[in-house]
């Protein structure tokens, strides 16, 4: 069964700062991957996906990703926060290897950035 | 192109009653996705509609159900409304392919007294 996991529920950074969310997965296969970021009251807005190849992912408003399978993780990442991007993450799973296996998401962690 | 719309936007309802929701995916997406998110349990799959087909299901009661269009729109229906299904009930939609983003609706806030 696929899996993600999330270890902080929480992360707070200083404005300027660079980031870390972390993100494990599992899968019986190979993963696609997928970061969203949730503001208050607001859908899930998508920040970027790794499918195949390059394994450092560039996505929406600076962030960036790293795939790295020995460790099955893919850490959101961006090298100097804003207060802007305080809101909620979510890293999603889906497995390449099971065709018709739903999108499986983490439970979320809450970013907070300091000015 | 207009993203992906959910109405309504909030909801209130009394335990017993039944609700419908309702979405519509951006122009020429053909999937769409419901999930129910709650401060405790998260984001949980409830159903996957392609070419008016369910083509997966999560792990909730029958009394969870939905439809999908010729057009593409859905809708999710819960029947007996219980305290328990008071949650944010969001809309995802995507192309066709495997690999294609799921792009999600701004939800509706059901809250049932």
């Amino acid at each position: 069964a696929q899996s993600v996991a999330q270890p902080e529920d929480q992360v707070n950074v200083a404005e300027g700062n660079p980031l870390t969310v972390k993100c494990t997965y599992s899968v019986s296969g190979n993963p696609y991957l997928f970061w969203y970021v949730q503001y208050p009251n607001r859908g899930l807005q998508f920040l970027l996906k790794y499918i195949t190849g390059d394994n450092l992912v560039k996505g929406s408003y600076g962030f960036e990703a790293e795939f790295n399978k020995s460790q099955t993780s893919f850490h959101l990442k961006k090298p100097s926060a804003l207060v802007s991007d305080s809101a909620l993450y979510f890293c999603a799973v889906r497995d390449k290897d099971n065709y018709g296996q739903n999108f499986v998401f983490g439970p979320g962690t809450r970013l907070s950035v300091l000015p | 192109k207009a993203g992906v719309t959910q109405t309504p936007r909030y909801l209130i309802k009394t335990r017993g009653q039944q609700v419908t929701l309702s979405c519509s995916p951006i122009s020429g997406h053909r999937s769409v996705s419901w999930y129910q998110q709650t401060p405790g349990q998260g984001l949980q799959f409830l159903f996957e509609y392609f070419s008016e087909t369910q083509r997966n299901k999560g792990n909730f009661p029958g009394r969870f159900s939905g439809r999908q269009f010729s057009n593409s729109r859905s809708e999710m229906n819960v029947s007996t409304l219980e305290l328990g299904d008071s949650a944010l009930y969001l809309c995802a939609s995507r192309f066709t392919g495997y690999t294609d983003t799921q792009y999600f609706g701004p939800g509706t806030r059901l809250t049932v007294l």
